[in-house]
Parts: C-alpha cells; structure tokens; sequence
C-alpha cells in the first residue's frame, strides 16, 4: 500500500520559478527520499534525508522534513526545462522496501 | 555507485504468453530484490519480495502462480509473467538495497524498469 499523498498532484509552472511538492506519510520513519522519473524512464535518486534532519540541501534541490507532522517537501529552484518530470517521495530502509507517494508531475514551460 | 540493470528494456508479447524479465545486481551482492509495477501516470506499488534460496513474499492481490520469481543467485533475480493478458500491461521495475554498503546507507538501487505490453 502506498505510504501518502503527494501535493499537488500535477505542476505546471514556467522556467525559472521555483517548485514546492509536498508529501506526507502515515507512519514512523528513519528516513525519506526523493526520486524523479522521467516519462517512462527509470527512477533517479534525488536525496534522501534522515529523520534527525530537518533540511537538507543538494544543489537547486531542498528537502525539508518535519517529523511531527508526518511531512516533507521539495523545493526545485530556478526550475528548467529538463526538471519536466515526476517527483516522488519514499519511505522505508535497510531490508524493507520502498513505499511510495502518489508523485507529483511537475511541467516547467520554457 | 551501485547499478541495478533489468533486461528487456523493453517488450511486446501476445496474449497468452510468458515473458521473463531479469533484475542484475551488477557489482554487488543482493539476498533480497524487489519488485515494483507502476500503471500510466500511477506510482509504485510493490509486488514482491525476492529472496535468494528461498521464496518470494507476495503483496495482497498479487498472483504468485502468475507471477513467478525466482531468485536463482546472490546477483540475480527473474520475474515471469505467465499467461500474460493486455492488463499485465504496466512498468516493471526491481531493485535491491546494498546491505554491504556504508552503515547508515539506506538508499536502494533502482533497475532502468522493463516495459512491458501485451497486445
């Protein structure tokens, strides 16, 4: 079963400006990760964060957690083009396997 | 960093046959492999696990007589999908976490995904 919900679902915004996917999850973690997928391509790891961390960053990536509400968000900044792709969050660690969010489908408009 | 490879990339069957997919962990060693489907515009949703020398666990819903794993070494891991029908339509896509990696690493190592279409 899926772990939450991605916010909002789809994106559209133009080059340049910044975007904010929000996700939530139901249960305790160890740690959250992000992962992109390009239209029928494989996942990419973005960054994964711990649940000891409260931000983190990876260049244009920040990744921002908040364990007491059971959230995390990504924020692209001075988005491209390229960054035309699905957002995912996950949970799960170690042996266990990934449960994933809804995903967000985010459209950068050149 | 680790790779996860999946062979076919990419394939188109009739109705009625099987098709095998691969999941190779490239340059270490996986006791356990998962196994993901992702429909159009959905995300990932677990089918099973995959356990070297033993069998695999299967999600709720999932067919184990129908999807056959078998998880034949410690970099090798085959999904078949038996008596495939146009619903079996969908993204496959495995991974496998690095348990020999750094302690505290937690990321798994995701597969290119092998498409699948049954017509």
């Amino acid at each position: 079963s899926q772990q939450g919900e991605e916010d909002p679902q789809a994106l559209s915004i133009q080059e340049g400006e910044n975007a904010t996917m929000n996700c939530s999850y139901k249960t305790s973690i160890n740690n959250l990760q992000w992962y992109r997928q390009n239209s029928g391509r494989g996942l990419v790891h973005l960054i994964l964060i711990r649940s000891n961390e409260r931000e983190k960053h990876s260049g244009r990536l920040r990744v921002t957690l908040d364990t007491s509400k059971k959230s995390s968000s990504l924020l692209i900044t001075a988005s491209r083009a390229a960054d035309t792709a699905s957002y995912f969050c996950a949970t799960g660690s170690g042996n266990t396997p990934l449960v994933f969010g809804k995903g967000t489908r985010l459209s950068v408009i050149a | 960093g680790a790779v996860v490879s999946q062979h076919p990339s990419w394939v188109i069957c009739k109705s009625g046959t099987s098709v095998k997919i691969e999941c190779r962990s490239l340059d270490f060693q996986a006791t356990t492999m998962f196994w993901y489907r992702q429909f159009p515009k959905q995300s990932l949703m677990l089918m099973a696990t995959s356990n070297e020398g033993s069998k695999a666990t299967y999600e709720q819903g999932v067919e184990k007589d129908k999807f056959l794993i078998n998880h034949a070494s410690l970099t090798l891991s085959t999904l078949t999908v038996t008596s495939a029908h146009p619903e079996d339509s969908s993204f496959y896509i495995c991974s496998a976490p690095n348990l020999a990696g750094l302690v505290g690493s937690y990321e798994q190592y995701f597969g290119p995904g092998t498409r699948l279409t049954v017509t």
